[in-house]
Parts: structure tokens; C-alpha cells; sequence
């Protein structure tokens, strides 16, 4: 499976927007990125995915570099419910026996202040 | 509507023996997935039924670990001789498959500790 990378850690201040990278530089073409978060004592919660185009929704927005190699998942008003461990994980397309299984990195701890 | 449900939520064994963790999928999800938690580290992959079959078992560490899905929904994860490397958060995840989307909806987990 191809790899990211994300900081340990990011601090952001509430309503300030936070935006985490991830690196991904071995990326397939078939390779779909995909965001999730864990709060504390939470199983994890899908945010985004997308494949080649920016992609918005409720919760943020996924910014993806044009050579696929790098993205950028964007919390426009950062709140304190937001603070997590955020994961970047590419997910390989249809098709195979391991269709949909994740493989979680360490994440991205991310700390929002008062 | 009932999310992925998880028992039981703590599980507290000795060394040596057998434990049983129960995951109830969102109804209709026909993918289900096991993964395992150390602390401070991310979900690690253990198993993936499609149905009642298990399509993928390439995570599970050793065969003293077992799952099964008899009926396509609920799923027993099976743990013989538990050692005090087990001791972790079990999570238990769901997907709707038939599209592309691709969203896993995840358990509160079963935190397992082996003294």
C-alpha cells in the first residue's frame, strides 16, 4: 500500500481555519484519499475522500495537488470538538479482495485552543 | 438510525484465556472489518468478511485469532490463549457496498486488557 505522511502535531486557536497536510508521493492512479479523525475514546469517523478534484461537504474540504502527490484537508472554523487525531489514508479503487480496507498511519494529533 | 455497535466495551482476562469480542454491523452493510488499536498508534487492519466469507484475513497476527460472520451481520471476533500482547482497542467497522462510496462507519471499539 502506498504511503503518507503527516506532522506529529498542529495547534490551531477556535474559529481560526486549520489546514493538515499529507504527502503521499507514491500514489496510484486508482488510489482514492481519504480522511478520518479520532476523537478521544471514539472509534474513528470518516471526514472526506476524494480521487483528483477538490471535494467540500459538511465537515471540511480536501484540497489535492494537481500531480495527486500531496492534499490538504481545510476545517474552515476550527472548534474545540474538532480537536483529534486526524489520518490521511489512501485506499486502493475497486477491484481485489482487500476492496475498502484502510491503512491508518500515525495521524495527525491535532490541538485547538480556547 | 444504530450505528456499529461494539460488546462488550471493556474486557478485562487473565493471561491464557479464550475472549470472545461481538461487533453488530449497521443493518444492510454487507462489508464488515476488524482492526486492532495499541495506544498512541492508528488502527491496524485484521480481517474483512464480504457477506459471511472472509475475503481478506492477512492482518490477523497468528492463529490464536479467529472471526466469524455465520449470518453476514453480526461478527465474533475469537482471541484463544490471550496473551498480554493483546491488550489493546478493538474496533469493528461497516460499509455499504454497491457504489463506490466507500465511507466505513466505526464502533466505540472493546478496549481488551490481558493482565
Amino acid at each position: 500500500d502506498a504511503k503518507t505522511t503527516q506532522p506529529n502535531s498542529m495547534e490551531s486557536n477556535e474559529e481560526e481555519p486549520v489546514h493538515l497536510p499529507c504527502n503521499h508521493s507514491t500514489i496510484s492512479g486508482t488510489d482514492y484519499i481519504h480522511w478520518y479523525r479520532q476523537l478521544p475514546s471514539q472509534g474513528p469517523e470518516y471526514v472526506i475522500h476524494g480521487l483528483t478534484s477538490n471535494v467540500n461537504n459538511r465537515m471540511a474540504s480536501l484540497a489535492i495537488a494537481e500531480d495527486r502527490k500531496s492534499s490538504t484537508l481545510i476545517l474552515h472554523r476550527a472548534t474545540l470538538r474538532d480537536a483529534a487525531v486526524y489520518y490521511c489514508i489512501l485506499r486502493r479503487g475497486a477491484g481485489g479482495t482487500s476492496y475498502g480496507k484502510l491503512t491508518f498511519g500515525q495521524g495527525t494529533i491535532l490541538t485547538v485552543h480556547p | 438510525g444504530a450505528g456499529v455497535s461494539q460488546t462488550p466495551s471493556n474486557k478485562v482476562t487473565e493471561k491464557g484465556k479464550y475472549v470472545e469480542l461481538r461487533c453488530d454491523p449497521i443493518s444492510g452493510h454487507t462489508a464488515l472489518y476488524w482492526y486492532r488499536q495499541s495506544l498512541g498508534q492508528g488502527p491496524e487492519f485484521l480481517i474483512y468478511f464480504q457477506g459471511t466469507g472472509a475475503a481478506d484475513d492477512s492482518g490477523l497476527p497468528n492463529d490464536r485469532f479467529f472471526a466469524v460472520r455465520p449470518e453476514g451481520s453480526v461478527s465474533t471476533l475469537k482471541i484463544q490463549r490471550t496473551e498480554r500482547g493483546d491488550s489493546a482497542m478493538y474496533l469493528c467497522a461497516s460499509r455499504q457496498t454497491g457504489t463506490d462510496y466507500n465511507e466505513q462507519f466505526f464502533g466505540p471499539g472493546t478496549r481488551l486488557t490481558v493482565l
